[in-house]
């Protein structure tokens, strides 16, 4: 199984809302990232669990909060948000974080922010 | 900090041409090199890599060609297809410290039928 999944995969909130994304990888990968991605830009890294622990966070505002239950599943809770938090949000996961290895990225979740 | 950029923002090419994509790092600490391909409403797709210790490395009608020397990376597609058409980033990863992978600012390449 060398696949990276994401659910929902479209999601429509309210600036009061409280929301989960959920992504899970069953590849033993022990690294596993949420990246955002606005419209015709490159993905922007957020954060980084390695071995699950958080190892990154790249002075992502608060109002976004990940959580690593296992090393299987990473979810980003949402709550409190913007509009211009609307955009695709990603998942990855790699073997580690450290010595250059390929990540996989799911199919993203699209998220608008009314 | 230093990032991956690329060249040329929008490439068309004719199906059944070769395409060439570019790209230009600044981190001479580099040492690994990934090319993705995401087309719409798609999370990226792995299409190959290579390390710096190679200066060349073929997949399947892809090629990968790194110059380190003027710290340049290029995508090579083989006649050009349809369903290459998509946004291709390259992205760079340092082995030491702890720094995560960075992505260019990407490609787009239109296939014209």
């Amino acid at each position: 199984d060398t696949e990276v999944t994401q659910t929902p995969k479209h999601l429509v909130m309210g600036m009061t809302n409280k929301k989960s994304l959920k992504c899970e990888q069953h590849m033993g990968h022990r690294a596993m990232y949420w990246y955002k991605q606005k419209a015709k830009k490159p993905p922007e890294l957020m954060f980084v669990y390695s071995y699950e622990k958080l190892s990154i966070n790249e002075s992502v505002p608060s109002r976004f909060s990940p959580e690593c239950p296992n090393s299987s599943l990473l979810n980003l809770h949402l709550h409190a948000l913007q509009p211009e938090d609307s955009a695709l949000y990603l998942c990855a996961s790699s073997q580690d974080q450290w010595n250059g290895n390929e990540q996989f990225f799911g199919p993203g979740t699209r998220l608008t922010v009314l | 900090g230093e990032n991956v950029g690329l060249h040329l923002p929008t490439l068309s090419v004719q199906e059944g041409d070769n395409s060439i994509i570019n790209c230009a790092y600044s981190n001479s600490a580099s040492d690994y090199f990934i090319w993705y391909k995401q087309e719409s409403g798609k999370g990226p797709q792995f299409i190959i890599d290579i390390r710096s210790n190679m200066d060349k490395r073929q997949g399947q009608r892809v090629t990968v060609l790194l110059n380190k020397t003027v710290k340049h990376l290029s995508l090579q597609i083989a006649a050009t297809q349809p369903g290459d058409s998509a946004v291709y980033f390259c992205a760079e990863n340092a082995r030491s410290g702890n720094t995560p992978l960075v992505f260019g600012k990407g490609t787009r390449l239109s296939v014209i039928a």
